[in-house]
């Protein structure tokens, strides 16, 4: 299995500001997801994270916010922009092989003050 | 919208008894069921995933049942253990897609 790393774990910052997510796996995986997860609630899409080209995003997310870039097979970023304190949430990265398993990270606890 | 989600928010279970979680769905076009289970401060991790043409599958100490009659997915898990207190959440991959849609996921209090 692939195991995901994700930089940082947590950070705190100012609104206004942006951060930028890195996401690294360990082996090569086909597909590179992220996901939004407020305490004690599920896990929502953000978008599919596509190499060599714009991420694809879901409802409610766009390019603006949330950048994306995917370089390569195993390397992502997510970076948060222009953030307020309802983009306080976990950041999580997902890769996916050519079964059904996903693979998270540890996720990023963002808290935007 | 379409939507995955749980009939019970918490499930508080004996130590050694069987845990059976529930899941709804609305969205008939999926081609895998899936359960995570997510541990405080972790990730979700892959549990066990059933194909829709199939209505049982059984792994080590979990059986996941989908009734597609009534768009319905089950987790049981035997003689459950402290260790499985955790969120358990099901999901989906859709038809012609890879991505995977998160149901809104129940957690389970297992008391020694």
């Amino acid at each position: 299995s692939a195991v995901i790393s994700q930089k940082p774990s947590r950070d705190i910052c100012q609104r206004g500001t942006s951060l930028t997510i890195q996401c690294q796996v360990d082996s090569q995986v086909t597909m590179m997801f992220w996901y939004r997860q407020q305490p004690g609630q599920s896990l929502t899409l953000i978008a599919t994270a596509n190499q060599g080209s714009e991420a694809t995003y879901e409802s409610g997310f766009v390019i603006d916010k949330f950048p994306i870039s995917r370089p390569n097979l195993t390397f992502s970023t997510l970076t948060v922009s222009n953030m307020s304190p309802e983009d306080s949430s976990i950041y999580l990265c997902s890769g996916m092989g050519w079964d059904t398993e996903a693979f998270f990270g540890q996720g990023t606890r963002l808290t935007v003050v | 919208g379409e939507s995955v989600g749980l009939h019970l928010p918490t499930l508080s279970v004996q130590e050694g008894d069987n845990s059976i979680i529930n899941c709804a769905y609305s969205n008939s076009a999926s081609d895998y069921f899936i359960w995570y289970k997510q541990e405080s401060g972790k990730g979700p991790q892959f549990i066990i995933d059933i194909r829709s043409n199939m209505d049982k599958r059984q792994g080590q100490r979990v059986t996941v049942l989908l009734n597609k009659t009534v768009k319905h997915l089950s987790l049981q898990i035997a003689a459950t253990q402290p260790g499985d207190s955790a969120v358990y959440f099901c999901a989906e991959i859709r038809t012609g897609g890879f991505k995977t849609i998160f149901g809104a996921g129940t957690r389970l209090f297992v008391k020694a």
